[in-house]
C-alpha cells in the first residue's frame, strides 16, 4: 500500500513567520513530488513540483527533497493571511504522465495577522 | 492561462441514477484524469486516459463508472448507478504528457447523491 504521511495541523503561524509543511512517503521509488494548495471547497491548486534530492525555490516557496529518508517539505517565508489553506503532498511513483498521484491528507496552515 | 473546466459545478440525483461529470482539459493536454474529494478527506484517484484508453485506474474505478472522450475537447465521467457513498466532489486533471507529468486540476464538480 503506497501512502503518503503528512502531519494534519492546524499548524498556526504570525504574519510574516516561516511555516513549515512536512510529508513522507512509503514507496522509496518514488520519482516526482508535487506541493498542491487546496482553499476550503476549491480544487488543488499546483505550488511546486521537485525531482532531485535537495532545495528548489520559487519566490516565498521552497521545496526541500531528501529520497534516502523519503522526505519532503515545503517551507513558506513571509507567510501572510492569503497563505492560510491546507497544503497537499503527492507523490508520483513514476515520472511520467497518465500515472496516479498519490495525495496525503494535508497539512492546515493558519497565519494570523 | 489556460485552465481545466468543469461542468456542472453541483449535482444533485437520487441514488440509481445516472450521471454524467463533464471536463474540457488544457487544450494542448494529451493526458487526462479524475479524481474524487470524499468530505474532509484525501484527495483519492480514480483513473487515467491517454489515446481514447485508460491506462491506469484503481479500485475504486468499478464497473460502475466508465469514461470517454466523445468529441476533441471533451472529457467525461459516467457514473451508472449512483450510491450514496458517491457523493463527493470530482476533479478532472490533464497533463501535457511525455516529459511534462505536471497535472492541472480543474474547479471540480460537487455531486451529492441522495
Amino acid at each position: 500500500q503506497k501512502e503518503v504521511e503528512q502531519n494534519s495541523g492546524p499548524l498556526s503561524v504570525p504574519e510574516g513567520a516561516i511555516a513549515s509543511l512536512n510529508c513522507t512517503y512509503s514507496d522509496r521509488v518514488s520519482q516526482s513530488f508535487f506541493w498542491y494548495r487546496q482553499y476550503s471547497g476549491k480544487s488543488p491548486e499546483l505550488i511546486m513540483s521537485i525531482y532531485s534530492n535537495g532545495d528548489k525555490e520559487d519566490g516565498r516557496f521552497t521545496a526541500q527533497l531528501n529520497k534516502a529518508s523519503q522526505y519532503v517539505s515545503l517551507l513558506i517565508r513571509d507567510s501572510q493571511p492569503s497563505d492560510s489553506a491546507t497544503y497537499l503532498c503527492a507523490v508520483n511513483i513514476f515520472r511520467q504522465a497518465g500515472t496516479a498521484l498519490i495525495f496525503g491528507k494535508g497539512t492546515t496552515l493558519s497565519v494570523s495577522s | 492561462e489556460p485552465e481545466v473546466t468543469q461542468t456542472p459545478s453541483h449535482q444533485v440525483t437520487q441514488m440509481g441514477q445516472e450521471v454524467i461529470l463533464r471536463c474540457v482539459p488544457i487544450s494542448n493536454h494529451l493526458y487526462f484524469y479524475w479524481y474524487r474529494q470524499i468530505l474532509g478527506q484525501k484527495v483519492e484517484f480514480l483513473v487515467s486516459f491517454y489515446n481514447n484508453e485508460i491506462s491506469e485506474k484503481s479500485e475504486i474505478f468499478d464497473d460502475q463508472f466508465s469514461v470517454e472522450r466523445p468529441d476533441g475537447s471533451n472529457f467525461t465521467l459516467k457514473i451508472r448507478s449512483t450510491k450514496l457513498e458517491d457523493s463527493a466532489m470530482y476533479f478532472c486533471a490533464s497533463s501535457e504528457g511525455l516529459a511534462g507529468e505536471t497535472q492541472y486540476f480543474g474547479p471540480g464538480t460537487r455531486l451529492l447523491v441522495l
